[in-house]
């Protein structure tokens, strides 16, 4: 089953705001990977994170590999409307060429 | 390039009725995997592949079957359809796998009644 916790399940919030959301695990990953998927397409790649502690940007979204490996985080600053959508994260286990989804977080900004 | 195709978009089935979800993709990638998509349970992964004639399977295999005979095509085959299949499915491509995340197709959304 889901190896991957994220939370929260859905947010609610203001144009201009700033959003954080996580993902946690009981297990140790190589790779943490961040998704968004806008209504009726697949998901789509922010960012990709390969070392404990990195800290990579793309834009207004800021993503951290968690200092123990088990655990990743995603901001995104000064939030538009077109962030609307589902942000998922990814994981792969060490020793394994499978991608493991966290359930998702579903984010509305209201105008 | 077209990326990642996946046909048909949209596909209703009755209980017991045999199908394949086709996937295509044009980037000469090695990797692609087999993801479902159901209200508040994410992307489960189904099946995988690493390269031609090497498939395995994922987290939700049961009822689903897959080969790999060319790098550009990885057919999902439902043998004997359910409404618990009801749902999104989503093909991936990779080009060094996991590690560098996969490309999605835009789904196919399927309906057993």
């Amino acid at each position: 089953g889901q190896q991957l916790n994220q939370s929260p399940q859905s947010m609610f919030i203001q144009e201009g705001e700033d959003v954080s959301m996580n993902c946690t695990s009981s297990s140790i990953f190589n790779t943490w990977l961040w998704y968004k998927q806008d209504p009726g397409e697949g998901p789509v790649l922010l960012i990709a994170l390969y070392k404990a502690g990195e800290l990579t940007s793309n834009g207004r979204l800021t993503a951290q590999f968690g200092i123990t490996r088990k655990d990743s985080f995603l901001n995104i600053s000064a939030s538009i409307p077109s962030d609307v959508g589902i942000y998922f994260c990814a994981g792969q286990l060490y020793g394994s060429e499978k991608l493991v989804f966290g359930k998702g977080t579903k984010l509305t900004v209201n105008p | 390039n077209a990326g990642v195709t996946q046909t048909p978009k949209f596909q209703v089935l009755k209980t017991g009725q045999s199908m394949t979800l086709q996937c295509a993709q044009d980037m000469n990638h090695e990797y692609m995997s087999w993801y479902r998509q159901d209200p508040g349970m994410g992307l489960r992964l189904i099946h995988y592949s690493v390269g031609a004639g090497i498939t395995d399977q994922g987290e939700v295999p049961n009822g689903y079957n897959v080969s790999r005979s060319t790098t550009e095509d990885f057919p999902l085959r439902l043998l004997s359809a359910a409404p618990s299949q009801t749902s999104v499915y989503f093909c991936a491509s990779s080009e060094q796998g996991a590690r560098l995340g996969y490309t999605f197709g835009s789904g196919t959304r399927l309906t057993v009644v």
